[in-house]
């Protein structure tokens, strides 16, 4: 079935520092691709997405690129702030439309001035 | 309105209690859902509705009962719980089941204690 690897956490990094989180899936077909954010005692925000092979999803200065060809979709800022200290989701809908979200383990990600 | 409202934020109860989690959405989304997350884990789906119809039970136990009164309401009874059972509980909507290019609007949760 679907599945989606993303990189062990925790990752700490200095304030300023260049972040990638790694995601990769395993799916049939083409499915759309997200990332979702966890703060601290909330629920999850979209943060962004891609819908095709290619497409670059951004937001809040965060990118992640839909690659087909390494089937990943790794997300990238250039300067983390203190404020990014969460938890984010890589997560997949297979677009034939017979199952649900299917999620990665999660990375937390702790930001340090 | 572009909100999941999820009512209450925390609730501590006793397991010998009745309890009911409220989740509401007017984004005319057809598609909700009942996830439960516990800590440093990722959320795990628990009941879909489809246009106000039980699409997907994930062998959840049957203390958790799943109510969808409107397209709009979303309610979870709880009844008997276990200890194992805190956790955070989440509310997602999306405009059709198929998630698709869309994802899910999850709201903030309701943090649940049994004791």
């Amino acid at each position: 079935g679907d599945s989606v690897t993303q990189m062990e956490g925790p990752v700490t990094l200095s304030e300023e520092a260049f972040l990638t989180i790694n995601c990769t899936y395993t799916a049939t077909g083409y499915p759309s691709l997200f990332w979702y954010v966890q703060y601290p005692g909330e629920g999850l925000q979209l943060l962004l997405k891609a819908t095709k092979a290619d497409d670059k999803g951004s937001n809040k200065g965060f990118e992640a690129t839909y690659r087909k060809e390494t089937t990943s979709f790794h997300l990238e800022k250039g300067s983390v702030q203190v404020s990014d200290s969460a938890v984010y989701f890589c997560a997949l809908s297979d677009n034939s439309g017979n199952t649900p979200l299917v999620f990665g383990k999660g990375t937390r990600l702790s930001v340090i001035a | 309105d572009t909100e999941v409202t999820q009512t209450p934020k925390h609730l501590v109860m006793g397991m010998t209690n009745k309890k009911s989690l409220k989740c509401e959405q007017h984004m005319g989304h057809r598609a909700m859902y009942w996830y439960k997350q516990k800590a440093k884990k990722p959320p795990e789906l628990m009941f879909v509705y489809s246009y106000e119809k039980l699409s997907i039970n994930e062998s959840v136990p049957s203390r958790f009962s799943p109510e969808c009164p409107n397209s709009s309401l979303l309610n979870l009874h709880l009844h008997a719980l276990q200890p194992e059972d805190s956790a955070l509980y989440l509310c997602a909507s999306s405009p059709f089941y198929q998630a698709l290019r869309y994802g899910y609007t999850f709201g903030s949760g309701t943090r649940l204690t049994v004791v």
